[in-house]
């Protein structure tokens, strides 16, 4: 069975330019959720999809940052425009059970952003 | 509010060293805890978790105990191995409907030959 699967792994763009990440969760997975890792800090929850819906974003930093997961399958995530302090790893996991504390997240390799 | 506490690191150990890495949270309610584990290159993995006090979760030689009483998850190895070097993450599960995980910084784990 495969993983949860991101794409690209390394991305090297400009301030003020747009960049889009993808997740794609396993197979059958309602739940996906984004995380980041900034400066080497600790990884901090973004949001989280329910299929198609968003559970919970709270941990969005800012409007730059959109979120979409159309179809309940693979999700995106949009920075536009990049500023420096976005540089760090997203990454995504993706778990079966809604509602359940217990259920494991599965995590992606992350792509580590650059922004110059 | 929910919060993870690990010392940061780096640990540099020789091989066949014991290990211990510590982990303390704040949480309202009553989390399930975790350790994951990232590797170089990869993703994260997950380790081994607990869901209730007392419970101890174990993999691959490592081993963490929830301890309610002292709010810590502490993370241990009795002979580490070169192959054990990477970046161990110590993480919460909040009992509330969402399981937005909260994660310490990492501790960064160098296991020498």
């Amino acid at each position: 069975e495969a993983g949860v699967t991101q794409f690209p792994s390394h991305s090297v763009i400009e301030k003020g330019q747009t960049v889009t990440l993808r997740c794609d969760p396993i197979s059958g997975h309602d739940n996906l959720y984004w995380y980041r890792r900034v400066m080497g800090k600790e990884i901090k929850f973004l949001l989280h999809f329910v299929k198609e819906s968003k559970q919970d974003e709270s941990g969005m930093p800012n409007n730059r940052f959109l979120a979409e997961r159309t179809g309940g399958t693979y999700s995106t995530l949009k920075v536009q425009p990049a500023e420096l302090e976005d540089s760090g790893v997203y990454f995504c996991a993706s778990s079966q059970v809604a509602g359940k504390s217990t259920d494991t997240q599965y995590f992606g390799p992350g792509t580590r952003l650059t922004v110059l | 509010g929910n919060s993870v506490t690990q010392m940061e690191g780096p640990v540099t150990l020789s091989e066949e060293a014991f290990l211990t890495i510590n982990c303390t949270y704040t949480a309202t309610g009553y989390p399930s805890l975790f350790w994951y584990v990232q590797y170089p290159g990869e993703g994260l993995q997950l380790l081994l978790k607990a869901t209730k006090a007392d419970d101890k979760g174990s993999n691959k030689g490592f081993e963490a105990t929830y301890r309610k009483e002292t709010t810590s998850f502490h993370l241990e190895k009795g002979s580490v191995q070169v192959s054990d070097s990477a970046v161990y993450f110590c993480a919460l599960s909040p009992d509330n409907y969402g399981q937005n995980f909260v994660f310490g910084p990492g501790t960064r784990l160098s296991v020498l030959p």
